[in-house]
């Protein structure tokens, strides 16, 4: 069975803050994929990235960087200098080929960047 | 406009009705979800399809019904709807491929009364 958990249920930060938003993974597969979805208030969810389970190098696009650590099952997300557009629930997930393509989410984290 | 598009956005029902939730998306993707939104849960899967006809139970599938007749649709039934079905729907499709990433469409938010 694969499991996602992110203990963090809500962050406030106030704007200009660095946040990271932790995610912690459980899977017996070697081969697996993990992602990171944004939900705004909107309600729609938009990816923001997938990181296959060879691949352990961290990843900076703009202001977020992502933590990929097999040794302890994590992987992080931190958006540096946040901004109040980043207020929204994020969603860390798990893929599973042997699954048929499916998902597994964690119960998302959501952030309040107050300005 | 090519995507998923999802419908209705909105729906109120009562218990013991049926209720449809369709979802239609126009990249030929040959994976499609159903998945639901509860506070505290995250997204749980409801139902999943492979291909056309060919359809698997998810994590959480009791009370509902899905068929896959065409590809481009993926309709999600409620054949008695109860109030624990109150949530938010979300369908998703995503290619065969190996790390295929899975497009979302924007929701059904749906209370049973």
């Amino acid at each position: 069975a694969q499991k996602v958990t992110q203990a963090q249920t809500e962050i406030s930060v106030v704007e200009k803050e660095d946040v990271t938003l932790d995610c912690v993974y459980e899977t017996r597969d070697t081969t697996y994929y993990l992602f990171w979805y944004k939900q705004p208030p909107s309600g729609e969810l938009v990816f923001l990235i997938r990181r296959n389970s060879f691949d352990e190098q961290n990843e900076i696009s703009g202001r977020y960087s992502w933590n990929f650590q097999k040794s302890t099952s994590s992987f992080n997300f931190t958006i540096t200098a946040s901004q109040v557009v980043d207020s929204a629930v994020y969603f860390c997930a798990l893929l599973n080929n042997n699954a048929g393509n499916m998902l597994t989410f964690g119960g998302g984290t959501r952030l309040m960047v107050k300005p | 406009d090519a995507g998923i598009t999802q419908s209705p956005r909105y729906k109120i029902t009562e218990t013991g009705r049926q209720v449809t939730l369709m979802c239609h998306q126009t990249w030929s993707h040959s994976y499609m979800f159903w998945y639901r939104q509860d506070l505290g849960h995250g997204l749980r899967l409801i139902y999943y399809s492979a291909a056309a006809d060919i359809t698997d139970k998810g994590e959480v599938p009791d009370g509902y019904v899905v068929s896959r007749s065409k590809t481009e649709n993926f309709p999600l039934t409620l054949e008695s709807a109860t109030r624990s079905q109150t949530s938010v729907y979300f369908c998703a499709s995503g290619g065969s491929g190996v790390n295929e990433k899975l497009f979302f469409g924007s929701g059904t938010q749906l209370s049973v009364l």
